[in-house]
């Protein structure tokens, strides 16, 4: 079975600071990994997602994540840091033998300026 | 394309109750999904659906029915509402139905059962 873990509940950044957001899955093969955001009072939107290839995903709103199999993660990424990225945001893992993706319990950044 | 609707945005019901959550998709997409979303949580499957007329069981689907009549609509029934049910519940859908499709939320339904 697929899971994955998000181990911070909530980060705390400055504006124009660099941010990481931690994600490990666990699935024996390659799994479909994917990041969403979800705005305050909003749904969820898809910021960018890992197949095969590249491992180094670019996303929209500037983010990226880099998949790294030896130690079962994709990370989120972003350089600087603006107040509009205040959000949750959610990992999800998918696999070709599920229909659906299983979504971590999220994390909340928090901007200060 | 308006995407994934749901209505109603909020709704205060009272235990034992029901109620039909409304959700829609103009996108043609043959996976649809409700989810609800509680602290600390994150995003739980109540149940989904491969097509009209095929509807399955997710991670959290007692008190909760669906029904999918057409491609473009999925409601979520609570046939009677408890304390519990209170959470935020999500609509998706996505263009296929494997494990790396990309997922379409709605907006969102607030429901506070007391």
């Amino acid at each position: 079975a697929q899971s994955v873990t998000q181990p911070d509940i909530h980060i705390t950044v400055s504006e124009g600071a660099s941010l990481e957001l931690r994600c490990n899955y666990s699935y024996g093969a390659t799994p479909y990994l994917f990041w969403y955001v979800q705005s305050p009072g909003q749904g969820l939107q898809l910021l960018l997602k890992y197949f095969s290839g590249d491992t180094l995903v670019q996303g929209i709103k500037g983010f990226e994540a880099e998949f790294k199999r030896s130690q079962s993660s994709f990370n989120l990424r972003k350089p600087s840091v603006h107040w509009s990225d205040a959000a949750e945001y959610f990992c999800a893992v998918g696999s070709g033998g599920s229909y659906i993706p299983t979504f971590g319990r999220g994390t909340s950044l928090i901007v200060h300026p | 394309n308006a995407g994934v609707t749901q209505t109603p945005k909020f709704q205060v019901l009272k235990t034992g109750q029901s109620m039909t959550l409304q959700c829609a998709q103009d996108m043609n997409h043959e996976y649809m999904s409700w989810y609800r979303q509680d602290p600390g949580m994150g995003l739980r499957l109540i149940h989904y659906s491969v097509g009209a007329g095929i509807t399955d069981q997710g991670e959290v689907p007692n008190g909760y029915n669906v029904s999918r009549s057409t491609t473009e609509d999925f409601p979520l029934r609570l046939l009677s509402a408890a304390p519990s049910q209170t959470s935020v519940y999500f609509c998706a859908s996505s263009t296929g139905l494997g494990g790396g499709e990309t997922q379409y939320f709605g907006p969102g339904t607030r429901l506070l059962v007391l």
